[in-house]
């Protein structure tokens, strides 16, 4: 079975650091890129970033280009989001998904989220 | 970027009702246009591709159709597990940009 698990919960104070990851399995970690999405308490969709498994550069939406790094370890078929330093506004469900499609234009398996929390 | 706009922005329906959900781009998308449902508490499950082709294990109750810049979700006789979030998505430009409509929510009247 084609699958994302995604780590557990995260509970921060304001500057800390924190990795999340996204392990893939059940498909050929290099064949797909995976795509990180966003969502805060009750709002929508918000696409992030992608990231290569075979090490060409990320690539991020303007937005979050500086704020986050994505990355990934082919070797143990697991992609990463990451930040240097977090804010009370990262408080939100993170999605990752494997980008699929004829011309990689969507994402056709999603993890299960993993909901970070960001309070003093 | 390219924008899309969703409407209703809330559909009020029973169980066993058509719904019919709408996505319009800012500019035309061809037919490179994704759907998405999403309960409360999950994540985002992929329903159509290319505009109007059944994601796999999707029931045939679920259709989509339309290309250029407007698009539409239909379900045709609404089950009570279809009550939701629905999203419609594209790719555009290179370096790429995805994105998502702001959502329809399909609740039970």
């Amino acid at each position: 079975e084609v699958q994302l698990e995604q780590s557990g919960a995260e509970v921060k104070k304001p500057g800390e650091s924190l990795k999340i990851s996204c392990k893939a399995s059940g498909y050929s970690f290099t064949s797909h890129w995976i795509g990180w999405v966003r969502q805060m308490p009750g709002r929508g969709l918000e696409w992030m970033g992608l990231v290569s498994p075979n090490d060409t550069q990320p690539i991020y939406r303007p937005s979050f280009q500086g704020q986050v790094t994505l990355s990934a370890d082919r070797s143990i078929s697991t992609a990463y989001l990451q930040w240097s330093s977090v804010k009370a506004s990262d408080t939100a469900i993170y999605y990752c998904a494997r980008n699929w499609g004829s011309g990689g234009e969507l994402f056709d398996i999603w993890g299960q989220g993993t909901l970070v929390t960001v309070s003093s | 970027e390219i924008v899309l706009t969703q409407s209703p922005a809330t559909l009020s329906l029973s169980p066993g009702e058509r719904a019919t959900l709408s996505c319009r781009a800012g500019q035309s998308v061809g037919n490179r246009l994704a759907w998405y449902q999403q309960k409360p508490g999950q994540a985002p499950r992929l329903l159509i591709y290319d505009s109007s082709n059944r994601a796999t294990g999707i029931p045939a109750r679920f259709s989509g159709s339309g290309s250029g810049t407007d698009f539409t979700l239909t379900i045709s006789s609404l089950e009570p597990e279809d009550f939701g979030f629905y999203y419609c998505q594209q790719r555009s430009g290179w370096p790429p940009i995805f994105t998502f409509g702001p959502g329809t929510k399909v609740d039970i009247k």
